[in-house]
């Protein structure tokens, strides 16, 4: 079963734009993760963000974590068209690599 | 090529027919994973290897699913009279030992072994 729901389940945005995605998880987590996927291709890690930490930055990308809403957040500023791909958050507990994954977000973004 | 390798990256099989899936991890990467993922979902956890010991098989894993890492190095999952509800995209993923220099966490996948079960 997927721990993760994101929303919006698709996105379709201009470039120089920007893309906002959302996560909502149900059990406790060490860390949360967010990974890329383009179409038919394995999944590539962006960005990890630990239970006690709020916010991180990586290049364009911004996370966010609330966790006493179980919830998180991945805003990707100034989109170009090669981020268009699937999104998915992933949770892991106590298990090392033991991720529990959402069913994604699916964003295009067109020149 | 230092990265996740797997293959073969498509397989088409008929019901009934074994199929075996290789995975080579990044060297040095001592945890190895595989992940199911089917159309239009995220990957679910299937089992996961600390050098050669299988330590964790998800309840998705049914008898006909086996998975081995003999020495450690490089891991096969075999899935022994397919069905076509065991078409899907597998994936596999590796990790290091956690060291201060690791997020510790972050997995590393191959681009997946994609089976159609006619």
């Amino acid at each position: 079963s997927q721990q993760g729901e994101e929303d919006p389940q698709a996105l379709s945005i201009q470039e120089g734009e920007n893309a906002t995605m959302n996560c909502s998880y149900k059990t406790s987590i060490n860390n949360l993760q967010w990974y890329r996927q383009n179409s038919g291709r394995g999944l590539v890690h962006l960005i990890l963000i630990r239970s006690n930490e709020r916010e991180k930055h990586s290049g364009r990308l911004r996370v966010t974590l609330d966790t006493s809403k179980k919830s998180s957040s991945l805003l990707i500023t100034a989109s170009r068209a090669a981020d268009t791909a699937s999104y998915f958050c992933a949770t892991e507990g106590d298990s090392w690599g033991k991720l529990q994954f959402g069913a994604g977000t699916q964003v295009v973004v067109t020149p | 090529d230092t990265g996740v390798s797997q293959d073969p990256r498509h397989k088409i099989t008929k019901r009934g027919q074994n199929v075996t899936f290789r995975c080579d991890p990044i060297s040095e990467h001592n945890r190895l994973y595989w992940y199911r993922q089917t159309l239009g979902q995220g990957p679910e956890f299937l089992t996961y290897f600390q050098n050669e010991a299988q330590l964790e098989k998800s309840r998705l894993l049914s008898d006909r699913f086996s998975a081995e890492r003999p020495k450690g190095s490089f891991s096969t999952l075999e899935i022994q009279r397919t069905e076509q509800g065991d078409s899907a995209m597998y994936l596999c993923a590796s990790s290091p030992p956690p060291t201060s220099a690791y997020r510790a966490g972050e997995l590393f996948f191959g681009e997946g072994s994609r089976l159609t079960v006619l």
